[in-house]
């Protein structure tokens, strides 16, 4: 069945570092791919999203790259904050099957200042 | 960006009752919701999609009878949680997606319903 894998699982960046999160895709069919901000007890708030026919978007401190190729999508998150302190999901959904997202396991950013 | 509410934000029963969830979507209509449950520190994991008026889709290993769904208008999708035992005890929380939305196709979710079952 359609799989997501994100690593690292945890992440721990200097205040003013970069962080980057990746994920691998098993679905070709997939086409859209959103990242989800999570921060404890409260709902995943969607941060970016890119859609299979861009290979980059940036929004700020914030970029997605997708490898459509290789199944790959990153995200990047430059000058951290601690306010950047949370869990992030990388998703995958298509068109069919109802329009399903897939969520990876999560990456537990701490940003320390 | 649209919103989704649930009720309850919480929930704590005995083993064996039942336990009703609802998720309404508040500014636009949703033939299509989902139901994902979250435990400490893992992802989500999608449960169930919801379908408007008709039968709800369950991934696999979901028991059905055991989590039942109900969609039955534009803007409003209950899970129930049967004869609730410990290991139900989860981070439930449902999603919906603007059909109107073709470009981004994002789903926005509700803010979660903490189930504790004692």
């Amino acid at each position: 069945g359609e799989n997501v894998e994100q690593h690292p699982s945890t992440l721990s960046v200097q205040e003013g570092d970069s962080a980057v999160i990746k994920c691998t895709y098993s679905d070709s069919a997939s086409n859209y791919f959103p990242w989800y901000k999570q921060e404890l007890g409260k709902r995943p708030q969607l941060i970016i999203d890119i859609r299979s026919n861009v290979g980059e978007k940036k929004d700020q401190r914030i970029a997605v790259t997708l490898n459509k190729t290789a199944k790959h999508f990153s995200l990047h998150i430059t000058e951290t904050q601690p306010e950047d302190s949370a869990v992030y999901f990388c998703a995958a959904s298509k068109d069919t099957g109802g329009f399903k997202t897939i969520f990876g396991a999560g990456t537990r950013l701490f940003v320390k200042a | 960006g649209a919103v989704v509410s649930q009720h309850p934000s919480r929930v704590i029963c005995k083993s064996g009752t039942s336990v009703k969830i609802e998720c309404r979507s508040l500014d636009f209509q949703a033939t299509t919701m989902f139901w994902y449950r979250q435990f400490p520190k893992q992802s989500l994991m999608l449960m169930a999609t919801s379908n408007e008026g008709s039968k709800a889709t369950y991934e696999q290993g979901v028991e059905k009878d055991k989590f039942l769904i109900n969609h039955a208008s534009l803007t409003l999708s209950t899970l129930t949680v049967t004869s609730a035992h410990p290991e139900d005890s989860s981070f439930y929380i449902c999603s919906a997606r603007d059909p109107f939305d073709r470009e981004r196709k994002t789903q926005y979710f509700g803010p979660g319903t903490r189930l504790l079952v004692l």
